[in-house]
C-alpha cells in the first residue's frame, strides 16, 4: 500500500512569492489533514478534510492561506503571499475517518518550505 | 500552560538502557494517546496508541496512560543506537465524535549511545 504522497519536498522562494504543496493521501483514507511544523515544535493542524469538506480550519491563517480538496482525494495548500515567518515544514497526513478517536493518522514526507 | 508538554530533552542513555519519556495533557477528557518517532528530517511515524489506563506493550515499547494524573508515558527498553530520534506526544483532546484534533507536545530528542 502506497503511503501519503506529497510534493514538491523542498521549496525556497523570496517573501511576497505564492507558493503551493500538493497531497495524495493513502487510497481509501476519507480524511486529510494539513500541518505545520515549525523548526524544534512538534506539529499543528492548519486544517482538516472530511472528504471534500474542510470540518476544522480555525488554525488556518485565512488571509493568507487557502486549502482545496475538490474531489475529495488530493489536497492543494495554498500560501500567498509568502511571509519569512511561513518557513517551515508542511506535513500532510490521512486516515480511515473511523468514527471515534481511535482513527490513526499516518504521515506524507512533508515539503520543507524556505522564505528568503 | 501547554496543552500537551513533554519532558524537556535531550535525553541520553546508554545501549540497552530503559528510556523513559513522558507527557502530560491539561484537557480531562481527552480519551486517545499517540506516541510518534520522528527521525532527523523524516516525517512523524506512529509507533504506539493507547486509549485506556495502564499500560500497552508492544515488543521493546510499553506505553502508560494515567487519565487521573493526566499523564502518559512511554518506555523503550534495551534501547539501540537506532532508537535515536525525536518521540512526539499527541493527544485527541476532545474525543468522541470530535476525533481527528490530535494536539502535538513539542518532542523530546532521544540520542542512545553505545
Amino acid at each position: 500500500e502506497a503511503g501519503v504522497v506529497q510534493s514538491p519536498r523542498y521549496k525556497i522562494i523570496e517573501k511576497k512569492q505564492p507558493v503551493a504543496f500538493w497531497c495524495n493521501p493513502i487510497s481509501g483514507h476519507n480524511t486529510l489533514y494539513w500541518y505545520r511544523q515549525n523548526l524544534g515544535q512538534g506539529p499543528e493542524l492548519l486544517i482538516r478534510y472530511e472528504n471534500e469538506e474542510a470540518v476544522d480550519d480555525s488554525q488556518l491563517p485565512k488571509d493568507r492561506f487557502s486549502a482545496e480538496r475538490l474531489k475529495g482525494v488530493d489536497s492543494t495548500l495554498k500560501i500567498q503571499p509568502a511571509e519569512l515567518g511561513d518557513s517551515a515544514v508542511y506535513l500532510c497526513a490521512s486516515s480511515r475517518g473511523l468514527a471515534g478517536s481511535t482513527d490513526t493518522q499516518y504521515f506524507g514526507p512533508g515539503t520543507r518550505l524556505t522564505v528568503l | 500552560q501547554k496543552e500537551v508538554e513533554q519532558n524537556s530533552g535531550p535525553l541520553s542513555v546508554p545501549e540497552g538502557a530503559i528510556a523513559s519519556l513522558n507527557c502530560t495533557y491539561s484537557d480531562r477528557v481527552s480519551q486517545s494517546f499517540f506516541w510518534y518517532r520522528q527521525y532527523s528530517g523524516k516525517s512523524p511515524e506512529l509507533i504506539m496508541s493507547i486509549y485506556s489506563n495502564g499500560d500497552k506493550e508492544d515488543g521493546r515499547f510499553t506505553a502508560q496512560l494515567n487519565k487521573a494524573s493526566q499523564y502518559v508515558s512511554l518506555l523503550i527498553r534495551d534501547s539501540q543506537p537506532s532508537d535515536s530520534a525525536t518521540y512526539l506526544c499527541a493527544v485527541n483532546p476532545a474525543g468522541g465524535t470530535s476525533y481527528g484534533k490530535l494536539t502535538f507536545g513539542q518532542g523530546t530528542i532521544l540520542t542512545v549511545h553505545p
